[in-house]
């Protein structure tokens, strides 16, 4: 079967360096998405990664090792509008779009 | 202007009845989605369209019929509504069914009562 594996909930300070990491099992691979969802609004596009390495997009940097089926989302100097769920999803051999059930991040003062 | 945008917002009704959900995209693009996200967060694909033919259709009850009359539209008539279908509906669009960036609209929270 296809699998996304994320942790459930994660609490990070504000200012600080927060790692929330993804792995998947899925048949075939076209790339891996990361999407940020407030509450109780749509998810929104962060990152695309299709080839291994770190991809920065200011505060934000995503990884991706296809050889370990491994990604992970990095954010730097958290502020307290990072308090979001953050979706990995995973595009199959069909490009069809696997989705985690997401990490729900937690920023304290 | 909204990208993607989707009526009701809102949606309270009572078990049996049939309803309507209607979506919009502005982006000129060929694929559109929908997605049922549950109580526990689980984003689960219902139906894709690329140029208003259906292209994935998971195993959702034949209650839930989609319809594209348009690139631009893509509706879900839902029948004999039950419980279980109380969740969010995104629908969201893409330029092609493969590697893009999909825009999701502001989803539609279902009530069975």
């Amino acid at each position: 079967g296809q699998n996304i594996d994320q942790p459930t909930e994660m609490t990070a300070t504000e200012g600080a360096i927060v790692q929330i990491n993804c792995t998947y099992q899925t048949s075939g691979f076209n790339g891996l998405f990361w999407y940020q969802q407030h509450a109780g609004e749509a998810p929104t596009f962060l990152s695309y990664n299709v080839l291994d390495g770190l991809e920065e997009k200011g505060r934000f940097s995503s990884f991706l090792s296809r050889s370990k089926g491994y990604s992970y989302l990095l954010l730097k100097e958290l502020q307290m509008k990072d308090s979001a769920s953050y979706l990995c999803a995973v595009l199959d051999s069909n490009y069809q779009l696997i989705w985690g059930a997401g990490t729900k991040l937690i920023i304290k003062p | 202007d909204t990208a993607v945008s989707q009526t009701p917002k809102y949606l309270v009704t009572q078990m049996g009845n049939d309803k309507s959900i209607k979506c919009e995209q502005n982006l000129g693009h060929d694929t559109m989605y929908w997605y049922k996200q549950d109580s526990k967060k689980f984003l689960k694909i219902m139906f894709s369209y690329n140029n208003k033919e259906l292209i994935i259709n998971e195993t959702v009850p034949n209650r839930f019929s989609p319809k594209s009359p348009d690139k631009a539209h893509l509706n879900l008539h839902i029948n004999s509504l039950e419980l279980g279908d109380s969740a969010v509906y995104f629908c969201a669009s893409s330029r092609s069914p493969s590697t893009d960036t999909q825009y999701f609209g502001p989803g539609t929270r279902l009530t069975v009562l």
